[in-house]
């Protein structure tokens, strides 16, 4: 079935490090991508999305490409700051199910100064 | 803007009791609102779709008689676990959609944490 698999947390790291978070996917179709960022006490938040094959989503300095080869959308940032401290969530959305969203578990990155 | 709010933040009863979780759309019209549950260490899934005035689609596998959804108005919608039990316990989120928007245009509430005892 559709689904999406991302890295576990929690991810550690110290302030300016790079950022990778993974994300595979499995779709029956052709699905549009998303990261989701939860800040501690609010609600998700879209981060960034690409909708096609080969798109790269960006916002506040992430960035994630839509690669139909590997099945993936991984998330990276060049420099963390500790704002970006937060959960970050994997989804997909299918047309052909009514654009149903199916998450990733989520990922905890905590950035120490 | 486009903030949504979620009543309780978190709340414990007791098994066979019921409990109503409120989601507020507060600065934006709502017409389609969506009822999410985390697990532990799993994903969120989709209970539930509600369109203001009509009844809810359930996802297959949600008991609709256990998990009341009413979408009273625009800005407004409640869950309501019946007769809960502590397998009942989890993360409910909801999040709204404004009008005529694509679907990943939702937004989360914070989320109510359910402790069934």
């Amino acid at each position: 079935g559709d689904s999406v698999t991302q890295m576990e947390g929690p991810v550690t790291l110290s302030e300016e490090a790079f950022l990778t978070i993974n994300c595979t996917y499995t779709a029956t179709g052709y699905p549009s991508l998303f990261w989701y960022v939860q800040y501690p006490g609010e609600g998700l938040q879209l981060l960034l999305k690409a909708t096609k094959a080969d798109d790269k989503g960006s916002n506040k300095g992430f960035e994630a490409t839509y690669r139909k080869e590997t099945t993936s959308f991984h998330l990276e940032k060049g420099s963390v700051q500790v704002s970006d401290s937060a959960v970050y969530f994997c989804a997909l959305s299918l047309t052909n199910t009514g654009n149903q969203f199916y998450f990733g578990t989520g990922t905890s990155l905590t950035v120490i100064p | 803007g486009a903030v949504v709010s979620q009543h309780p933040s978190r709340v414990i009863c007791k098994s066979g009791t019921s409990v109503k979780i409120e989601c507020r759309s507060l600065d934006f019209q709502a017409t389609t609102m969506f009822w999410y549950r985390q697990f532990p260490k799993q994903s969120l899934m989709l209970m539930a779709t509600s369109n203001e005035g009509s009844k809810a689609t359930y996802e297959q596998g949600v008991e609709k008689d256990k998990f009341l959804i009413n979408h009273a108005s625009l800005t407004l919608s409640t869950l309501t676990v019946t007769s809960a039990h502590p397998e009942d316990s989890s993360f409910y989120i909801c999040s709204a959609r404004p009008g005529g928007l694509p679907t990943y245009e939702q937004y989360f509430g914070p989320g109510t944490r359910l402790t069934v005892t």
